[in-house]
C-alpha cells in the first residue's frame, strides 16, 4: 500500500494553521498514524487510529480521515512544531510510510 | 517506563554482516509485537521486519533472505542479524514497539534512539 503525502515541503509562520494530506493507494480503514521527527532524533508518535491523539501530545494537533484520504492539522504553529511529518499505514504488511512533509519556518 | 536501547551498529565492509540488539525495559517483549525500522541518510522511514508476540516473523521484500529478526526472552532483547551488507543498507536502524490491542497494530510507540549502520570499504 503506497502512501503519498502532500505537500512535500511547507513553509509557514508561528501562529499559522497548516494541514498535511496523506493519500493511500487502497482503503486502509483508519489504520493510519502520524509522526513528527526532528533532525537527529527518533520519530515521535502524534496520532493513531487516524484521529486519536497520543498521550502527552498537544491538542493543537488533530487528525481525520478514513479509507484513502487523511489529514493532519496543526493549529497555531509553535516554534517547536517545525519538523518533518510522516504518515504510516498499518492495515497490512508491508507496513509503509509516506515520503514525509518538511515544515519550515517562513 | 518503557524504554528501548539499540546497539551493535558500526562501520562494515560491503558483503559483511552485523547483529543489532534492542534491549527493552519496562515491559516483557514476548507480550508485544516489535519491529525494526530504518532510515537512510536524508531519506524517509522504511519498515524492515516484525516479530510477533507468538514468535512469527515477517520481512520487507527488500531485506528478505538477508535479515533475520529474533529475540531472547530471558534477556528481554530483540535482535536483527544482517548479512551480505551493501551500501543501500546504510541507515539508522530503530527498534520499535507496536501499539495496539484488539484492533491489531495501530502505531509504533515507543522508538529507540537508533543505531547507525554504515556500509563502506
Amino acid at each position: 500500500i503506497q502512501l503519498t503525502q502532500s505537500p512535500s515541503f511547507l513553509s509557514a509562520s508561528v501562529g499559522d494553521r497548516v494541514t498535511i494530506t496523506c493519500r493511500a493507494s487502497q482503503g486502509i480503514s483508519n489504520y493510519l498514524a502520524w509522526y513528527q521527527q526532528k533532525p537527529g532524533k527518533a520519530p515521535k508518535l502524534l496520532i493513531y487510529g487516524a484521529s486519536t491523539l497520543q498521550s502527552g501530545v498537544p491538542s493543537s494537533f488533530s487528525g481525520s480521515g478514513y479509507g484513502t484520504e487523511f489529514t493532519l492539522t496543526i493549529n497555531s504553529l509553535q516554534p517547536e512544531d517545525f519538523a518533518t511529518y510522516y504518515c504510516q499505514q498499518l492495515s497490512g504488511y508491508p507496513i509503509t510510510f509516506g515520503q514525509g512533509t518538511r515544515l519550515d519556518i517562513k | 517506563e518503557v524504554q528501548l536501547v539499540e546497539s551493535g551498529g558500526g562501520l562494515v565492509q560491503p558483503g559483511g554482516s552485523l547483529r543489532l540488539s534492542c534491549a527493552a525495559s519496562g515491559f516483557i517483549i514476548s507480550n508485544r509485537y516489535m519491529s525494526w525500522v530504518r532510515q537512510a541518510p536524508g531519506k524517509g522511514l522504511e519498515w524492515v521486519s516484525v516479530i510477533y508476540s507468538g514468535g512469527s516473523t515477517y520481512y520487507a521484500d527488500s531485506v528478505k533472505d538477508r535479515f533475520i529478526i529474533s529475540r531472547d526472552i530471558s534477556m528481554n532483547t530483540v535482535y536483527l542479524q544482517i548479512y551480505s551488507l551493501s551500501a543501500e543498507d546504510t541507515a539508522v536502524y530503530y527498534c520499535v514497539v507496536h501499539l495496539g490491542g484488539v484492533r491489531g497494530s495501530e502505531a509504533f510507540d515507543p522508538w529507540g534512539q537508533g543505531t547507525q549502520v554504515t556500509v563502506s570499504s
